[in-house]
């Protein structure tokens, strides 16, 4: 496609359940990146992959986020048992890859509400 | 790991003239400084970028300069419009591709 695609654009839940946001990368493009985003604050990095491999989840903030490449293409990052506090935009991106540095090309986001 | 430090936080500043943001980093290893540009509840969009081995880099309105001495890099836009006003944010990655983001700027350009 044209660009980042993530989807969906809204999400509502109830505290205590589950969600998936699905990011669609850039054809081609080898690294993938989660962020999240709090309301006025700036990107925070959450993970990343090259291809299917998750080479960094550091900034993921607790074993309730989980997230998954598996076929190197489309991402899903998975909030089990949500909290008030996961209430944020998640930011996907991606770049080439292949060498430190390529720039990141980032999604529309889904801004998550937790009730 | 990576600390950036932005200011202003909140930039106005008449049309035509000219805005100027500073970000400051920690980490040596930086070598690619990307801007980013964000709309209110739109996607950061990457409008310039530098890396480690030039001091300066120009694109239409928009330049950028790095100081990696003093480690510090700065965003200049000349000529304000108002579909300038947003959030902008510099970045110093670290050397695994991780962005780290500045605190953001928001400036508004008052006609």
């Amino acid at each position: 496609g044209a660009g980042v695609s993530q989807s969906p654009r809204y999400k509502v839940a109830k505290r205590g359940q589950d969600v998936a946001l699905r990011c669609d990368p850039i054809s081609g493009h080898v690294s993938l990146f989660w962020y999240q985003q709090a309301l006025g604050q700036g990107p925070e990095f959450l993970t990343y992959f090259q291809n299917e491999a998750q080479l960094d989840k550091s900034g993921l903030p607790s074993d309730r986020f989980f997230a998954e490449r598996p076929e190197g293409s489309v991402s899903t990052l998975k909030i089990q048992r949500t909290q008030q506090e996961d209430s944020a935009v998640y930011l996907c991106a991606s770049s080439l890859g292949g060498q430190h540095n390529q720039p990141q090309h980032f999604g529309d986001g889904t801004r998550l509400s937790i009730l | 790991g990576e600390n950036v430090e932005q200011h202003p936080s909140t930039l106005s500043v008449q049309e035509g003239d000219s805005a100027v943001i500073k970000c400051t980093y920690s980490d040596s290893a930086s070598n690619y400084f990307p801007w980013y540009k964000q709309e209110l509840g739109k996607r950061p969009q990457l409008i310039i970028d530098i890396r480690s081995n030039v001091g300066e880099k120009k694109d239409q309105r928009i330049a950028v300069t790095l100081n990696k001495t003093a480690k510090h890099f700065s965003l200049h836009i000349t000529e304000t419009q108002p579909e300038d006003s947003a959030v902008y944010f510099c970045v110093a990655p670290m050397t695994n591709e991780k962005l780290t983001f500045g605190t953001g700027t928001r400036l508004t350009i008052i006609p």
